[in-house]
């Protein structure tokens, strides 16, 4: 079944770096748009972040543009998203999605996502 | 950037009973690219509707969405128990891709 299991979430200081993982199965991974979406407490989702199917494109919110980086290794099945000079506000639960257009479409799965808390 | 905005913020219905939920655009959405999602307490948010009108695969029937333009539904018909959850519209015809705020559907 599809799978899409995120880590490297923790506590970190503000001004830090980060980098998480999605980690996924299941389904062509190399054939879809890969998404991050991210989650503050109590709050609706925000898309981060999204890659095209071979890497070939990229997008960010400009919350995040200059800090943020996404990536992907399809010999690997994996997502990254490097996140550098963390602010409070990034604080979230950030969830790895998987787009069936190869970078232009809707989220058809999620993984259950990682928490990121950046606090002094 | 495309603002969706849902309205109620909070539906308090009964099982049984039919809920509907708008997401209104702040310019048009293209292609009718415009999503729905469920959200329940601790858990992703899952696809239920892409294109406004398509269900995704295993959505029961009792959900449905409708629309185009800058106006657009979710309607489900008679709500079953687990249905009680938060409902999201997200929109994919431009970047950056934004969601509503959400609508609440609670247990009256």
């Amino acid at each position: 079944q599809v799978q899409l299991v995120e880590s490297g979430g923790g506590v970190v200081q503000p001004g830090t770096s980060l980098r998480l993982s999605c980690a996924t199965s299941g389904f062509t991974f190399a054939d879809y748009g890969m998404h991050w979406v991210r989650q503050a407490p109590g709050k609706g989702p925000q898309w981060v972040a999204l890659i095209w199917f071979d890497g070939s494109i990229k997008d960010s919110a400009d919350s995040v543009k200059g800090r943020f980086t996404i990536s992907r290794d399809n010999s690997k099945n994996t997502l990254y998203l490097q996140m550098n000079s963390l602010k409070a506000e990034d604080t979230a639960v950030y969830y790895c999605a998987g787009d069936p257009w190869g970078g232009n479409g809707y989220l058809d799965s999620w993984g259950q996502g990682t928490l990121v808390t950046v606090s002094s | 950037e495309i603002v969706l905005t849902q309205s109620p913020g909070t539906l308090s219905l009964s099982p049984g009973e039919r809920a509907t939920l708008s997401c209104r655009a702040s310019q048009s959405v293209n292609n009718n690219y415009l999503a729905w999602y469920q959200q329940k307490p601790g858990q992703a948010p899952r696809l239920l509707i892409y294109g406004a009108s398509s269900r995704a695969t295993d959505i029961p029937d009792r959900f449905s969405g409708s629309g185009s333009g800058t106006d657009f539904t979710l309607t489900i018909s008679r709500l079953e128990p687990e249905d009680f959850a938060v409902y999201y519209c997200q929109q994919y015809d431009s970047s950056p891709r934004t969601f509503g705020q959400g609508t609440r559907v609670e247990f009256k």
